[in-house]
């Protein structure tokens, strides 16, 4: 069975720092991962999509890595803004399955 | 907007009724999949949809859980005789097929009193 784990489950950071959000998991042989941000009371916003092939993609300010090997994904989000002030989720396919296994989240907040 | 919607946001029940949530994925997508969200357990994944057409119903949490899916499009999350447990957040996601990127909708708040 798949677990994946977030550290730190909370984050405190002023703005303008850089955001290094991590994910692992403990099986190695993925399809692809996800990252996504929650804001409070709503649903989950994709931000990015690695797949399995893949060692890094890039939105904007954001830009994650993933290296199988060693079951882990960083989120990196530069020049931190209140705006990024949310939950960010990682999830994780395997490839014979359909669901998606779920970190339980960094919550990030950015201090104005 | 296009996204995936569904409704209700908010349900309040009492314990021992039914209720129903109901999704609509992006048009064109052929895959849906339901999650719950629960303070003690994070997000879990119940069922998904391939067509109308659901193989795997292994993760649905009891018998009282069903789900359906008509068109190929709407789908409803039915819940028999709600026990307080089943408090959380219903959440339906939808991708183009199966494997693709999942986008989610606003989810449903069920609170069972």
């Amino acid at each position: 069975k798949q677990e994946v784990t977030q550290i730190p489950a909370a984050l405190s950071v002023p703005e303008g720092e850089n955001l290094v959000l991590n994910c692992s998991f403990t099986d190695s042989a993925i399809y692809n991962l996800q990252w996504f941000r929650q804001d409070p009371g709503k649903g989950l916003t994709s931000l990015l999509l690695i797949q399995s092939s893949q060692r890094e993609q890039t939105s904007g300010r954001l830009n994650a890595s993933l290296d199988k090997s060693s079951g882990r994904s960083t989120l990196y989000i530069a020049a931190s803004q209140p705006g990024d002030s949310a939950t960010y989720l990682c999830a994780v396919r395997v490839p014979n399955d359909y669901k998606l296994s779920f970190g339980a989240g960094t919550t990030v907040t950015v201090r104005a | 907007g296009a996204g995936v919607s569904q409704s209700p946001s908010n349900k309040v029940t009492e314990k021992g009724k039914d209720v129903e949530l109901r999704c609509d994925p992006i048009s064109g997508h052929t895959a849906l999949y339901w999650y719950r969200q629960s303070l003690g357990q994070g997000l879990e994944f119940l069922i998904y949809f391939q067509g109308n057409s659901a193989p795997d119903k292994s993760g649905l949490p009891s018998d009282r859980f069903s789900a359906e899916r008509t068109g190929g499009s709407v789908s409803t999350l039915t819940i028999q005789r709600t026990q307080q447990e089943d408090s959380a957040v219903y959440l339906c996601a939808s991708s183009l097929r199966l494997r693709d990127e999942q986008f989610f909708g606003p989810g449903t708040r069920l609170t069972v009193l």
